[in-house]
C-alpha cells in the first residue's frame, strides 16, 4: 500500500536549471496538491488539481507549473530555478465525499538551489 | 480565505507532563479541522480530525483535541508526554466549498520533550 510517492527525495540545482518533481498516488484520489514548506512558515499551497486535465493556482504559484494527465500523477515543474525556491516540497492527495476528508502526504522532496 | 494561528513556535515539556498545543482559526463556514504530526525528514501524518458530531475527538498516540466553536479553537492535548512525542505539529483547516477541500496550515509548533 504505497499511498503518495514522491521522487526524488533530495536534489541540488544550480540557478537557472529546471527540473520536475514527480508525484504519484495509488489511492484513486481525485484531488492532488503541491505544497512547499519553509521553516516557521507552515505549508503553502503552490498548485492543486481536482481531476485529470484540471489544475489551478494556489497561494504561491510563481516559478512553477503543473500538469495532470492521469488521475495518479501530478508532476511539478520548476523552470529557471532560483534560490528562493530552496524548500521542502510535499505532494498530497484527498478524495472528499468518500469519507476521506483529510489529505494524505508524501515523504517530501528537499530541494536546494545554489 | 481561512487563516490558522498556532500560538508558540516551540513548546518544551518534561516527560510525563501535560502537552497543550494551541490552534485558533478564522472561518465563515463550519470548518473541518485537523492536527498533523511531522517527524524529522518525514511527511505529515494525520493525528486526528474533526468534521461533524462530537466536539472532543481522540487520535493516535493518546492525543485528543476539542473543537470550541465559540472560541474558534481546536487545541491539541495529551495528558502525559513521552519522549517519542518530540516532533513538529501542524493544525490545519479545510474549507469544504462545494466538493473541493482546500487545506490551510498553521506555521507549526515544535514540541521538545525533556527527560
Amino acid at each position: 500500500n504505497a499511498g503518495v510517492t514522491q521522487t526524488p527525495k533530495f536534489r541540488i540545482l544550480k540557478i537557472g536549471q529546471s527540473m520536475t518533481l514527480q508525484c504519484t498516488q495509488d489511492m484513486n484520489h481525485n484531488y492532488m496538491y503541491w505544497y512547499r514548506q519553509d521553516p516557521g512558515m507552515g505549508l503553502k499551497l503552490i498548485y492543486y488539481s481536482v481531476g485529470a486535465g484540471i489544475t489551478d493556482k494556489g497561494e504561491v504559484p510563481n516559478g512553477y507549473n503543473v500538469s495532470r494527465s492521469t488521475t495518479e500523477d501530478f508532476p511539478l515543474r520548476l523552470e529557471l530555478a532560483a534560490p528562493s525556491q530552496t524548500s521542502v516540497y510535499f505532494c498530497a492527495s484527498s478524495r472528499p465525499g468518500q469519507g476521506h476528508t483529510e489529505a494524505f502526504f508524501g515523504q517530501g522532496t528537499r530541494l536546494t538551489v545554489v | 480565505a481561512q487563516s490558522v494561528t498556532q500560538l508558540g513556535s516551540h513548546v518544551s515539556v518534561s516527560e510525563g507532563a501535560l502537552v497543550l498545543l494551541r490552534c485558533n482559526y478564522s472561518s465563515s463556514v463550519p470548518p473541518y479541522l485537523f492536527w498533523y504530526v511531522q517527524y524529522p525528514n518525514q511527511g505529515l501524518q494525520l493525528l486526528l480530525k474533526y468534521t461533524t458530531g462530537a466536539t472532543l475527538v481522540k487520535g493516535i498516540n493518546g492525543f485528543e483535541a476539542e473543537f470550541k466553536k465559540s472560541e474558534t479553537s481546536f487545541h491539541l492535548t495529551k495528558p502525559s508526554a513521552h519522549m517519542s512525542d518530540a516532533a513538529e505539529y501542524f493544525c490545519a483547516v479545510s474549507e469544504p466549498i462545494y466538493n473541493f477541500n482546500k487545506f490551510y496550515f498553521g506555521s507549526g509548533t515544535k514540541l521538545n520533550v525533556k527527560p
